[in-house]
C-alpha cells in the first residue's frame, strides 16, 4: 500500500534562517507531488506541484522553492524565512489519473519567530 | 472564476443534529470533492462527485453535485462528537491540482 511521510511535524525557526521540509512517498512510482500551505486552519493554497524528477511548477510567487531530486522525494526550501512563511505545510501525492489517489501527508506546523 | 465560495464559515451544533454546508462557484466544474481535516492532520477525502445531479452517500454523509455544475452541498446526519473538524470543498484542475474552498469549521457539543 502507498504511504506518504512528511517531517518534521512541528518546527520553530527564526526570521532569516533557512528551511528544508521533506516529503517522501512509498509504494508507488512516478507520482504527482504537491506542496500546499494552510494559514490559520482555513483553505489550502497550492504552492508547487511536480509531475516528474526535476519538474517543478510554481503556482504563486513567494519566498519558497521546491525540488524533486528523486522520484518519490519532494523538498520545500527557503534561503531566508519571513514571518509570513508561518503556516501549516502539507505534502500530497496523486497518480495523476483520478482524484481517488490524492493523499495528503500529516503536515508540518512551521512557526517563524 | 476559479474561487470556491463555501458556507457557512463555522457551525456550532448539538450532538444528534443534522448539518448542511455548501459550496458555489461562478465557473462550471467537472468534479466536486469534499474533504475533512481533523486538527493537526492533513485533509482526508470523504466524497468525490463526477456528474451533474449525482447524489452520493458515505455512511452518515451525503453530497450532491448541483445540476448547474456550479454548486455542491454536503449533509451530515445525526452528528457525533468525532464529526468535529474543518470540511472543505475542492475542485480538480489539470494535473490533479486541487483548488479548495475556505472551509467550514464544525463544532459538535455533546
Amino acid at each position: 500500500s502507498q504511504t506518504i511521510h512528511q517531517w518534521p511535524a512541528t518546527l520553530v525557526q527564526p526570521v532569516g534562517s533557512p528551511l528544508s521540509l521533506e516529503c517522501t512517498v512509498e509504494g508507488t512510482s512516478n507520482p504527482n507531488l504537491y506542496w500546499y500551505r494552510q494559514a490559520a486552519g482555513r483553505g489550502l493554497q497550492l504552492l508547487f506541484y511536480s509531475v516528474g524528477i526535476g519538474q517543478i511548477s510554481s503556482e504563486v510567487p513567494q519566498n519558497l522553492s521546491a525540488s524533486r531530486p528523486q522520484d518519490r522525494q519532494f523538498i520545500l526550501s527557503s534561503k531566508k524565512l519571513l514571518l509570513s512563511d508561518s503556516g501549516f505545510y502539507l505534502c500530497a501525492w496523486s497518480t495523476g489519473q483520478g482524484i481517488d489517489g490524492y493523499t495528503f501527508g500529516s503536515g508540518t506546523r512551521l512557526t517563524v519567530v | 472564476g476559479q474561487q470556491l465560495n463555501q458556507s457557512p464559515q463555522s457551525m456550532f451544533i448539538q450532538e444528534g443534529e443534522d448539518v448542511s454546508m455548501n459550496c458555489t462557484s461562478s465557473s462550471i466544474f467537472n468534479t466536486w470533492l469534499w474533504y475533512k481535516q481533523d486538527p493537526g492532520e492533513g485533509p482526508v477525502l470523504l466524497i468525490a462527485l463526477y456528474k451533474a445531479g449525482e447524489l452520493t452517500s458515505n455512511g452518515r454523509l451525503t453530497a450532491q453535485f448541483g445540476i448547474t455544475r456550479k454548486d455542491s452541498f454536503l449533509n451530515i446526519s445525526a452528528s457525533i462528537p468525532s464529526d468535529v473538524g474543518i470540511y472543505f470543498c475542492a475542485r480538480e484542475t489539470s494535473g490533479s491540482r486541487l483548488t479548495f474552498g475556505e472551509g467550514t469549521q464544525l463544532t459538535v457539543n455533546p
